[in-house]
Parts: C-alpha cells; sequence; structure tokens
C-alpha cells in the first residue's frame, strides 16, 4: 500500500521532445505528489506537484496530469533541453512523509 | 524559498566509528524532519522521521540503535551514524518541513572505509 510504482526506468529524448514519466500508487491516503529532479551527488530538487483534487497543473515547461481514479500521474516535459538531463523521482506524500518512486534516468541529446 | 543545509556535505570514516551528519532549516522553524538515504543509482528511501522534542518514528528495517536521530530545536537535526560499516555507505539526505511542504538539504555522502 505504501509503493509508487514508476516507469521507464530510462529514456532517451531528442532536444524538443517530450518526455514522459508515468507513476502509480496504491494508497489513497496520499495527498500531495510532487516531483523531483536530481543531479548527481546532488539532494532533489522540488519541479512541480500536485493535490488529488485537481487533474493537471502546468508550470513553465513542466506538466503534471494526475487521474484520480486510476490512481496514476505523470510527468511531461515540453521543449526538452540537454540540460534536463537528470534522474526525474515522482513521490506520494501524506503528513509530509514522502514515499519515492524508482527513478527515471532521462538523457536529452542534442 | 526555504533553504536547508546539511554538514558535512562528505565525510570519510574509519570501520567501528561514529558519523554526525547535521540538518539545519535555515529561515524557517521545522516542526518534523526526515532523513532518507540513498545508494548509488537507487531510490531515496525513508529512514526515519522525527518531530522536534520527541523521539524518531523509525521505518521498518532502520536500526534504531544504530542510526540514532536527534530534533532537539526546531532548526536542527541530527543523525549519528554509529559503529558504521562499509555497507553503511550511502548519500544521506535529509528534509524538513515547517507548516508548508518539505524542503531538501544537498545530502551528505558517507564512506566507510
Amino acid at each position: 500500500q505504501q509503493q509508487v510504482k514508476q516507469s521507464p526506468q530510462s529514456l532517451i529524448v531528442q532536444k524538443g521532445g517530450i518526455p514522459i514519466i508515468n507513476c502509480a500508487y496504491e494508497n489513497t491516503a496520499f495527498d500531495y505528489f510532487p516531483w523531483y529532479q536530481q543531479f548527481p551527488g546532488k539532494g532533489p530538487a522540488l519541479l512541480i506537484a500536485i493535490r488529488p483534487d485537481v487533474s493537471e497543473k502546468k508550470e513553465g515547461r513542466f506538466t503534471i496530469s494526475f487521474n484520480k481514479s486510476a490512481k496514476q500521474f505523470s510527468l511531461h516535459i515540453m521543449d526538452s533541453q540537454p540540460g534536463d538531463s537528470a534522474t526525474y523521482f515522482c513521490a506520494a506524500s501524506k503528513g509530509g512523509k514522502l514515499i519515492f518512486g524508482q527513478g527515471t534516468e532521462l538523457s536529452v541529446k542534442p | 524559498g526555504a533553504v536547508v543545509s546539511q554538514h558535512p556535505s562528505w565525510v570519510i570514516c574509519k570501520s567501528g566509528t561514529s558519523v554526525k551528519i547535521e540538518c539545519r532549516s535555515l529561515d524557517f522553524q521545522a516542526t518534523t524532519m526526515f532523513w532518507y538515504r540513498q545508494f548509488p543509482k537507487q531510490s531515496l528511501m525513508l529512514m526515519a522521521t522525527s518531530n522536534e522534542g520527541s523521539k524518531a518514528t523509525y521505518e521498518q528495517g532502520v536500526e534504531k540503535d544504530k542510526f540514532l536521530i536527534n530534533h532537539a530545536s526546531l532548526t536542527l537535526s541530527t543523525l549519528t551514524v554509529t559503529s558504521a560499516h562499509p555497507e553503511d555507505s550511502s548519500f544521506y539526505i535529509c528534509s524538513a518541513r515547517g507548516t508548508g511542504e518539505p524542503y531538501f538539504g544537498p545530502g551528505t555522502r558517507l564512506t566507510v572505509t
């Protein structure tokens, strides 16, 4: 019930492409769904987050789509750039306690 | 935005010794702090949750006598790895939460030789 499943494990796109990363959760008590970006040797940085009463949220080039009935959410990165190459983690939270997905290593080729 | 610092950023210690890692919230009061561990190429795994002034709550499988957590003030939590062994080598990351969502520190790389 505490698991968050993330896919794909790795992703390669060309510059300008739209990588999509998917996550699924089980526990309906989760009330906050953030996405983090992590570069090697650094802590995770919050990209964008959504609450379950909203189906979509957009901030800059990042969009979260949220499907409450399916217990799934996804991250879309518009007009991806080589600087977006990093590991992305979805997470689900209740009370600030975060359960992370397995991570997706994204590579954006020039 | 809110800033969380960790000290040291990296540490090397000998097997059998203890290491203390500090996590500070610099511009807000953190009523709750979380400690995560991340092995190379893996996800972040929650180790424990601590509330200021009370005992930490450890996740299943985490040895509370080995990973001592103290949250003595609203801006400081410490994680002490006691009798460290090479298998404890990892990236330790804290997050701090006040009234809103948690903010992460930059992490501490621990290498036990």
